[in-house]
C-alpha cells in the first residue's frame, strides 16, 4: 500500500517569494492533516480537513498561509509571501481513524 | 505549562540496557495517548498506543497513569537501531482526532 506522498522533498526560497507543498494522502483517509515541525520540536498541527472540509485552522497564519483539498484527496498549502522563519518541515499526515496518523517524508523548506 | 511535556535528552545508554522515558500531560480530558518514534531526518511513525492498563510490545512497555497525566515507555535490552526522538502524544479528548506532539525525547544507543 503506498504511503502519504509530498512534494517537493527539499525547497530553497528568498523571503517574499511564494512557495507551494503538495500532498497526496493514503486511499481512503478522509482526514488530511499539514503539521510544521522546527528542529528540536514536535509537530505542530496547521489545519486538519475532514474530506474537503477544513475543520481545524486556528493554527493557520492566515495571513500568509492558505490551504485548499478541493476534491477531499490531495491537498496544497501555500506561503505567500515567505519570511525567514518559516524555515522548517512541513509534514503531511492522514488518517481513516482517531488512533493512528500516517506521515509523509515531508517538505524541507529553506527561506533566504 | 506546556500541554505534553518531555526531557528531551539525549540519553545516551549502552546496547543491552533498560533506558525509560517519560511524559506527562496536562489536558486532563484526553483519551488516547500514544508514543511515536522519530528517526534523524525522517517522519514520525506511530510506535505504539497506550492503554489503561499498560501494554507491551516486544521490548516495549508503555504505561499511563490518568491520575497522574503521566505516561511512561520502557525500552528492555536496548539495540542500536533503537537510536530515534521518541515522541509522546495524546490526543484532545473522546474521540478527537487532534493530537498534540511532545517535543520528543532522543535515545542514543552506543556499542
Amino acid at each position: 500500500e503506498a504511503g502519504v506522498v509530498q512534494s517537493p522533498r527539499y525547497k530553497i526560497i528568498e523571503k517574499k517569494q511564494p512557495v507551494a507543498f503538495w500532498c497526496n494522502p493514503i486511499s481512503g483517509h478522509n482526514t488530511l492533516y499539514w503539521y510544521l515541525q522546527n528542529l528540536g520540536q514536535g509537530p505542530e498541527l496547521l489545519i486538519r480537513y475532514e474530506n474537503e472540509e477544513a475543520v481545524d485552522d486556528s493554527q493557520l497564519p492566515k495571513d500568509r498561509f492558505s490551504a485548499e483539498r478541493l476534491k477531499g484527496v490531495d491537498s496544497t498549502l501555500k506561503i505567500q509571501p515567505a519570511e525567514l522563519g518559516d524555515s522548517a518541515v512541513y509534514l503531511c499526515a492522514s488518517s481513516s481513524s482517531y488512533n493512528e496518523q500516517f506521515f509523509g517524508p515531508g517538505t524541507r523548506l529553506t527561506v533566504l | 505549562r506546556k500541554e505534553v511535556e518531555q526531557d528531551p535528552g539525549p540519553f545516551n545508554v549502552p546496547e543491552g540496557a533498560t533506558v525509560a522515558f517519560n511524559c506527562t500531560y496536562s489536558n486532563s480530558a484526553s483519551q488516547s495517548f500514544f508514543w511515536y518514534r522519530q528517526d534523524c531526518r525522517k517522519e514520525p511513525k506511530l510506535l505504539m498506543s497506550v492503554y489503561s492498563s499498560g501494554n507491551e510490545d516486544g521490548r516495549f512497555t508503555a504505561q499511563l497513569n490518568r491520575a497522574s497525566q503521566y505516561i511512561s515507555l520502557l525500552i528492555r535490552d536496548s539495540k542500536l537501531s533503537d537510536s530515534a526522538t521518541y515522541l509522546c502524544v495524546v490526543n484532545a479528548g473522546a474521540g478527537s482526532y487532534q493530537l498534540t506532539f511532545g517535543k520528543g525525547t532522543k535515545l542514543s544507543v552506543i556499542p
